[in-house]
């Protein structure tokens, strides 16, 4: 257990809605990075926050949002979900701000079906 | 398009046998490379952060070694376990913000 928790951890949806996914980092940890796992792809970074601000952007779709919030909890918005938004969402948190050694601790991930 | 390769996709060994893999990154703006492992229904683990050309760490009977010059790790594996049994992924940080870019992974099973 690495002590990131992330809710809910299985959601079945259809297409066009709108979900909201939840982590919260290790206690003392300030970034958090969420990722998606699709199939046949890596692991593919989203975004990163450190401390409630944005710090980095990876390909994420327009569609999608993010923000941290004061208590350091991060939420991951997806809307006008497609089919192709089927994937395992994960969240990490670090202790600092993203630099090269700031180990990523990695939450249970959250399974999202889009139907 | 940044490029992180990773070999083999898979490899199945008898256990007590040795293995290794491979991670390919580009060398410019190298800052770190991140191994974890990552078992069936569970969540990426971190196994070692590697900086310095040369680098070598060790955890148990898993080791890995960096060359940064030419952009490549090995992971090693002695005496392979059924418990070694995971996907192995290897993620250099290449200086832009937190971010890590991951490979495919190799996927090792170890048969008792």
């Amino acid at each position: 257990d690495s002590g990131v928790t992330q809710t809910p951890k299985h959601l079945i949806t259809a297409t066009g809605q709108r979900v909201t996914l939840r982590c919260s980092p290790r206690s003392g940890d300030l970034s958090v990075y969420w990722y998606q796992q699709s199939l046949d792809q890596g692991l593919q970074f989203l975004i990163h926050y450190y401390n409630g601000e944005e710090r980095a952007k990876g390909n994420i779709l327009e569609r999608f949002s993010a923000q941290q919030f004061p208590d350091l909890h991060s939420e991951l918005n997806l809307s006008s979900l497609e089919l192709g938004d089927s994937a395992l969402y994960f969240c990490a948190s670090s202790v600092e701000s993203g630099g090269d050694t700031d180990t990523q601790y990695f939450g249970p991930g959250t399974r999202l079906t889009v139907l | 398009i940044l490029n992180v390769e990773q070999s083999p996709q898979s490899l199945h060994v008898q256990e007590g046998d040795s293995t290794n893999f491979t991670c390919s990154f580009p060398s410019s703006n190298f800052y770190a490379l991140h191994w974890y492992r990552w078992e069936t229904a569970k969540s990426p683990e971190a196994l070692f952060v590697m900086t310095l050309n040369g680098d070598e760490k060790k955890k148990g009977r898993i080791s890995a070694t960096l060359n940064t010059k030419e952009g490549y790790s090995y992971l090693y594996i002695k005496g392979s376990q059924p418990e070694d049994s995971a996907t192995y992924l290897c993620a250099p940080h290449l200086g832009q913000g937190g971010k890590l870019i991951f490979g495919q992974g190799t996927e090792l099973s170890v048969k008792p």
